[in-house]
C-alpha cells in the first residue's frame, strides 16, 4: 500500500520569506512524487515531479522540492514567498513497482499556504 | 487548447436520483481518472482507466460506475445518489503513469 502524509494543515509565512511545505511518503518500491497546487474554486495544477535522477527538482513559479530517500520526504520549497502563492498544496505518490496496468496515484490531505503581506 | 473539460460545474440532486458527470480530454491521453475531494481528506481515487475499454476501481468506488468507450471520454455515473456523495468531483488525464496529470475544473455536487 502507498500513502502520503502532509503533517501541517496550514502554513503561514511572511511575504519575501522562504517557505517549506512538508510531505512524507510510504511505498513498497521506489516512488514517483508530485506536487500540485489548487487555487480557490479551481482544479489542481501541476507544479513539479520527481521520477529519477537529481534529488533537487525545480518546477513552475520558482518552486522546488528535494527528494530524500532515507527520510522518505519530498518537501516543497521556495526561496521568497509571494502573496499570490497562497493556495492549497497537495503532495502525491505512485509506486514505480505498481506496473502500467495500475494507476493508483495517492494524494495527501493538502496544506493551506497563506502568505502574509 | 481545451485540456480536460467537465460538465456540469454545479449540480443538486435528490436522494435516489441518478446522473452522469461528463469528462472529456483532447490531449489523446491514455490514462484518465475520477477523484472526489472532501474537506480535510484530500483527493480520493474513485475509478480510473488505462485506456479505452479498460477501467478499474480506486479507493472509494462504491456507488459509482464508469465506462471508457473512447480515448476522449470518461463519464462517471451515480446510479442512486446518497447524501454521502455530496462532494467536489475532479476528472484528470495523463499521458502515462510517470507523467503529470491534468485536471478539469471540477463538479460541485450536492445531494439533498
Amino acid at each position: 500500500a502507498q500513502s502520503v502524509a502532509q503533517p501541517e494543515d496550514q502554513v503561514n509565512v511572511a511575504e519575501g520569506n522562504p517557505l517549506t511545505v512538508k510531505c512524507t511518503y510510504s511505498v513498497s518500491g521506489n516512488p514517483y512524487l508530485f506536487w500540485y497546487v489548487q487555487y480557490p474554486n479551481r482544479g489542481l495544477q501541476f507544479l513539479l515531479k520527481y521520477i529519477t535522477g537529481d534529488n533537487l527538482v525545480k518546477g513552475s513559479y520558482g518552486f522546488e522540492a528535494e527528494f530524500n530517500k532515507s527520510q522518505t520526504s519530498f518537501h516543497l520549497k521556495k526561496p521568497s514567498a509571494l502573496v499570490s502563492d497562497s493556495a492549497l498544496y497537495f503532495c502525491a505518490v505512485r509506486d514505480k513497482e505498481s506496473g502500467a496496468g495500475s494507476y493508483q496515484l495517492t494524494f495527501g490531505k493538502g496544506t493551506k499556504l497563506s502568505v502574509i503581506p | 487548447n481545451a485540456g480536460v473539460t467537465q460538465t456540469p460545474k454545479f449540480q443538486v440532486l435528490k436522494t435516489g436520483q441518478s446522473m452522469t458527470l461528463q469528462c472529456a480530454q483532447d490531449m489523446n491521453h491514455e490514462y484518465m481518472s475520477w477523484y472526489r475531494q472532501d474537506p480535510g481528506m484530500g483527493l480520493r481515487l474513485i475509478h480510473y482507466s488505462v485506456g479505452a475499454g479498460i477501467t478499474d476501481q480506486g479507493e472509494v468506488p462504491n456507488g459509482y460506475n464508469v465506462s471508457r468507450s473512447t480515448t476522449e471520454d470518461f463519464p462517471l455515473r451515480l446510479l442512486s445518489a446518497a447524501p454521502s456523495q455530496t462532494s467536489v468531483y475532479f476528472c484528470a488525464s495523463s499521458r502515462g503513469v510517470f507523467t503529470e496529470a491534468f485536471f478539469g475544473q471540477g463538479t460541485r455536487l450536492t445531494v439533498v
